[in-house]
């Protein structure tokens, strides 16, 4: 059974940062590129980076590029996504996925 | 980026009513291998995001065949043949032939 377990979501205040991990299991990890996606309370899904099956590239929209960052680690079969000069707006449960298969999300509160 | 135009936003039927859901994209979803990255998926109330769909038409495992995908080049659909109570929710198409992976903006199906 594939697994995408989501962690290190919080109440943070503006401008801090926060460090996002998923552990991954049921699943040749190092085949598939892996994303993160957001969805802020009661709107869609937003892409907000990914990563080849390598960790050799990456990808971010304009609104994270710069202050996120995605990342690997293939023989703990990990992806992170560390988060710096955090928003209001870049409040949002966080889920980790290959598409084909989805974490349950952790909830990142960017408020004072 | 490629930009996925859904429609309708809402709907809303009647048990066992048959129901289409359009999704459009701004460029051509053919990849140079011959494939087409062209998925759906169901968000459920409170749940994560689910694959319904991939590869335009390939009906994921344990995914009920009321549930149809179809379509080619920039214009697909996804049809539910006699919605259930349990179908409710928000369904987005999402394409990954071209990075950035991109969204619909989601269609809400609602139940009569």
């Amino acid at each position: 059974e594939v697994q995408l377990v989501e962690t290190g979501g919080g109440l943070v205040q503006p401008g801090r940062s926060l460090k996002l991990s998923c552990v991954a299991s049921g699943f040749t990890f190092n085949n598939y590129w892996m994303s993160w996606t957001r969805q802020a309370p009661g709107k869609g899904l937003e892409w907000v980076a990914s990563i080849t099956n390598s960790g050799g590239s990456t990808y971010y929209p304009d609104s994270v590029k710069g202050r996120f960052t995605i990342s690997r680690d293939n023989a703990q079969n990990t992806l992170y996504l560390q988060m710096n000069s955090l928003r209001s707006e870049d409040t949002a449960t966080y889920y980790c996925t290959r598409i084909r298969d989805w974490g349950q999300g952790t909830l990142v509160t960017v408020s004072s | 980026d490629v930009v996925l135009t859904q429609t309708p936003p809402t709907l809303s039927a009647t048990i066992g009513q048959s129901v289409s859901i359009s999704c459009r994209s701004s460029q051509s979803l053919l990849h140079s291998n011959g494939n087409t990255y062209l998925n759906w998926l169901l968000q459920r109330p409170g749940q994560p995001p689910q694959l319904l769909i991939y590869l335009v038409s390939r009906l994921e495992s344990g995914v009920p065949n009321r549930f149809s995908g179809s379509g080619s080049g920039t214009d697909f659909t996804l049809k539910i043949s006699g919605v259930e109570a349990e179908d409710l929710g928000v369904y987005y198409c999402v394409q990954s032939t071209h990075a950035p992976l991109t969204f619909g903006s989601g269609t809400k199906l609602e139940i009569k």
